[in-house]
């Protein structure tokens, strides 16, 4: 059964700041990981799709990596605004199960000005 | 905006009650999947439509059931309801569930359903 974490759960950070955010996943039978930021009682915005086969994608500030043998994947943050503060959820769709896609529970992340 | 609405935007029920939820896929869209969120944790997968047809689905008892139409638009029905179903409910859109495909998943903004 395929679970995601992330880590860590909350993160404040000063403005101008690049961090990076964690995503693993158990079952590395995956075909692809998506990156998405939700902001307080709103849908979800995809910010990043990485296949399987790839091992990295970037817009703009953002860069996401993807270890698959690892089970492991990184969003990274260039210089960190006030505007980048929501949460942060990973997402992995599975090659078994009817294609579900699984979510981590996410990181929130505040960036103070 | 990623072009995939859906309705009501809040929505109170009482434990026992029906409801059906509604969205609207990205004109195209021939895959659409549905996820329960519960207050501080990430979705949980309900389950996904493609060419009107269940081809997918979490470990949601039957009283969770779908329907996909042919002009993009899809409905979640919730029978009996129970106090834990008190969630944000989220629709997503893709191009179809197949690798090689692109596979980006578009979010509504979802429906908050309340029951009391």
């Amino acid at each position: 059964k395929q679970e995601v974490t992330q880590i860590p759960a909350a993160l404040s950070v000063p403005e101008g700041e690049n961090l990076v955010l964690n995503c693993s996943f158990t079952d590395s039978a995956i075909y692809n990981l998506q990156w998405f930021r939700q902001d307080p009682g709103k849908g979800l915005t995809s910010l990043l799709l990485i296949q399987s086969s790839q091992r990295e994608q970037t817009s703009g500030r953002l860069n996401a990596s993807l270890d698959k043998s690892s089970g492991r994947s990184t969003l990274y943050i260039a210089a960190s605004q006030p505007g980048d503060s929501a949460t942060y959820l990973c997402a992995v769709r599975g090659e078994t199960g009817g294609f579900k896609t699984i979510f981590g529970a996410g990181t929130r992340l505040f960036v103070k000005a | 905006e990623t072009g995939v609405t859906q309705s009501p935007t809040h929505l109170i029920k009482t434990r026992g009650q029906q409801v059906t939820l509604r969205c609207s896929s990205q004109s195209g869209h021939n895959t659409v999947s549905w996820y329960q969120q519960a207050l501080g944790q990430g979705p949980q997968f309900i389950f996904q439509y493609y060419r009107e047809e269940e081809n997918g689905r979490g470990n949601f008892p039957p009283r969770f059931s779908g329907l996909q139409f042919p002009n993009y638009s899809s409905e979640l029905n919730v029978n009996a309801l129970e106090l834990d179903d008190s969630a944000l409910y989220l629709c997503a859109s893709s191009l179809g569930p197949f690798p090689g495909v692109t596979d980006t998943q578009y979010f509504g903004p979802g429906t908050r359903l309340t029951v009391l």
